[in-house]
């Protein structure tokens, strides 16, 4: 099946700080979503986003299906923001299931 | 618009009891449906998918079984609960295949 690289694995900012999450993916995908996964363990949808570049507010992303890649960009930082990041595909001939990476664990201290 | 709702939150049941979680969705018709696992924290796997009433598809082998009664209504179940079905229980629906995935507030599940 389709596999799904994120990095990095963990990322300590300051307030205020800006990052870039990667997500690298092995097959051509059809979907391709980023969810922010907060301390109570609620998945909320960021961006569905299988080719192009989208922004909303201080986040936002870019997916090169070509090169098989996907970042997410976090600017300003604020300690709302973290949590756990995950990238999921689908792809690899699947049309139903979402591929998870296996996250980016974000901590942003004031 | 759409609303998952998931219950219960937290659920504590020892091995070798009976499980039953319900998913509904609200605000939309005919909707995959999706049963997922997160355990240890990270990753999610898919367990079951349903693309109609009665239409169940299993992505991997286990103690557990799905079910979609009703259009908007899927629940996932176990005969028997080993410790090892302990986890994080999320559902979640979409319009269609290839369409993006939102998802319930998940069930706590903790086997003694």
């Amino acid at each position: 099946g389709i596999q799904v690289e994120q990095s990095p694995p963990d990322l300590i900012l300051q307030e205020g700080a800006n990052s870039t999450l990667r997500c690298n993916f092995s097959d051509s995908v059809n979907n391709l979503q980023w969810f922010h996964q907060n301390p109570w363990g609620q998945l909320i949808n960021l961006f569905y986003i299988p080719s192009g570049t989208k922004q909303n507010g201080r986040l936002s992303a870019t997916t090169v299906a070509t090169e098989r890649y996907s970042l997410l960009y976090i600017s300003s930082s604020q300690t709302t923001d973290s949590g756990v990041y995950f990238c999921a595909v689908q792809g690899g001939g699947s049309n139903y299931k979402l591929t998870f990476g296996k996250g980016t664990l974000l901590t942003v201290n004031p | 618009s759409q609303t998952i709702h998931q219950w219960p939150a937290t659920l504590v049941q020892p091995v070798g009891s009976p499980l039953s979680l319900e998913c509904t969705v609200e605000g939309t018709s005919n909707p995959n449906l999706y049963w997922y696992r997160q355990a240890a924290g990270r990753g999610l796997q898919l367990l079951f998918y349903s693309v109609g009433i009665g239409q169940i598809s299993s992505e991997v082998p286990q103690n557990l079984s799905a079910s979609r009664p009703q259009d908007r209504q899927f629940i996932l179940s176990s005969k028997k609960l080993l410790l090892s079905d302990s986890g994080f229980y999320l559902c979640a629906w979409s319009t269609g295949a290839e369409q993006p995935q939102h998802f319930g507030d998940g069930t706590r599940l903790s086997i003694l």
